[in-house]
């Protein structure tokens, strides 16, 4: 099993461009997370998928964020325009049912720098 | 609020010493997962203990609960510098879905 894929590994991008990351998800799970973490903020979570359907967005920070799943194996969050205060480790994570009591298991995440 | 709050911020011990870290939470929970972190990894399940357990043990990891006092301790015996990482617990609230994260622990494994 070759884990939760998360690509690139870095990223560095000036402000106002385009930025998306990938995650392919481990064989088999049907839920998907996505985490952004940074010294100050620390962990936070920015949505999270259901059998490939968004069921909480809810902190995602603003309109430039976006994030789908086309299907079982693969994610994307786009952030357009990218900012400055962006730069963040994104983790994706992936479990194998929704329910709390099965193990979230990380990717090694994106480092996005936005100068 | 649903995360954990995890005390201390930070410890520094020997090798070989035991490292204990808590959790606090303030809901009724389901269950607690405990999850390490290494300097530019991803986390790592370490371990779960439903609400109806008081004590579980993992090789060299052992994790109490404590439901009536909302808390949660993760205990490291004889550690080894391979410990140094950072220790995040997520108190999993009935009919929750998703884990949130406290700022965890940050453990230093001096040899």
């Amino acid at each position: 099993d070759a884990g939760v894929i998360q690509s690139p590994r870095h990223e560095v991008t000036e402000m106002g461009q385009e930025v998306t990351l990938r995650c392919k998800p481990i064989s088999g799970h049907n839920s998907l997370f996505w985490y952004r973490q940074t010294m100050m903020r620390g962990l936070e979570l920015l949505i999270y998928f259901n059998n490939n359907v968004p069921i909480d967005d809810s902190g995602m920070p603003e309109d430039r964020f976006s994030a789908k799943m086309p299907n079982a194996s693969f994610s994307t969050l786009k952030i357009q325009p990218s900012e400055p205060r962006d730069s963040a480790v994104y983790f994706c994570a992936s479990s194998l049912t929704g329910e709390g009591n099965s193990p979230l298991h990380f990717g090694n995440g994106t480092r996005l720098t936005v100068t | 609020s649903q995360q954990g709050e995890e005390d201390p911020q930070a410890l520094s011990i020997q090798e070989g010493e035991n490292a204990t870290m808590n959790c606090s939470y303030k809901t009724s929970i389901n269950n607690l997962q405990w999850y390490r972190q290494n300097s530019g990894r991803g986390l790592v399940h370490l371990i779960l203990i439903r609400s109806n357990e008081r004590e579980k043990h993992s090789g060299r990891l052992r994790v109490t609960l404590d439901t009536s006092k909302k808390s949660s301790s993760l205990l490291i015996t004889a550690s080894r510098a391979a410990d140094t990482a950072s220790y995040f617990c997520a108190p999993i609230i009935q009919g929750a879905q998703k884990l949130v994260f406290g700022q965890g622990t940050r453990l230093t494994i001096n040899p």
